[in-house]
């Protein structure tokens, strides 16, 4: 099974600042999501790119995918600190279920 | 209600014990999944249901692994003869079909002394 690989695995930032993350993964896909989970325990839906689009916004959030370098990126702008989070991107092919990676931990100091 | 349900939230538990944890997923959600997360670590996936087909179980990590889900509604994962390494906290996540967003539930932590 294929699995996203997010890039840093940990990242500090100032309120205010923008934070980037980074998701590669290994085979064709049919969309990509982002999730966002606090604490350890449920996780949130982001956004959700699908295969055939190239950059997704949602507020302050701006997600792009490449699916010739098999890549996708999430970008925070402004951000605050509630923001801190782990963040995880998600990729689904039909007929699996959506495969996870280990998630990158974004701490947005004031 | 309005999103998914786990229960119970906590469990302690000796080694060696059975456990079984429940799911109440959104009503009308055709997919749900279970997935287990370790201190520190990314989601593995263990088993979903799509509808009426046969689940895909293939990432229960021993026969010690079953689920199921009843009525096409709530799902409960049980885990026999519990061993320290399923420490975990499990979570269940419902989606109206294959391939949309996930709801995720707040998860049980499961603790095997």
């Amino acid at each position: 099974s294929q699995q996203g690989e997010e890039d840093p695995q940990a990242l500090s930032i100032q309120e205010g600042e923008n934070a980037t993350m980074n998701c590669s993964y290994k085979t064709s896909i049919n969309n990509l999501q982002w999730y966002r989970q606090n604490s350890g325990r449920g996780l949130v839906h982001l956004i959700l790119i699908r295969s055939n689009e190239r950059e997704k916004h949602s507020g302050r959030l701006r997600v792009t995918l490449d699916t010739s370098k098999k890549s996708s990126s999430l970008l925070i702008t402004a951000s605050r600190a509630a923001d801190t989070a782990s963040y995880f991107c998600a990729t689904e092919n039909s007929g699996y279920a959506l495969n996870f990676g280990k998630g990158t931990s974004l701490l947005v100091t004031p | 209600g309005a999103g998914v349900s786990q229960s119970p939230s906590n469990k302690v538990t000796e080694k060696g014990k059975d456990v079984e944890l429940r799911c109440d997923p959104i009503s009308g959600h055709t997919a749900l999944y279970w997935y287990r997360q370790s201190l520190g670590q990314g989601l593995e996936f263990l088993i979903y249901f799509q509808g009426n087909s046969a689940p895909d179980k293939s990432g229960l990590p021993s026969d010690r692994f079953s689920a199921e889900r009843t009525g096409g509604s709530v799902s409960t994962l049980t885990i026999q003869r519990t061993q320290q390494e399923d420490s975990a906290v499990y979570l269940c996540a419902s989606s109206p079909g294959l391939g949309e967003k996930l709801f995720f539930g707040s998860g049980t932590q499961l603790s095997v002394l």
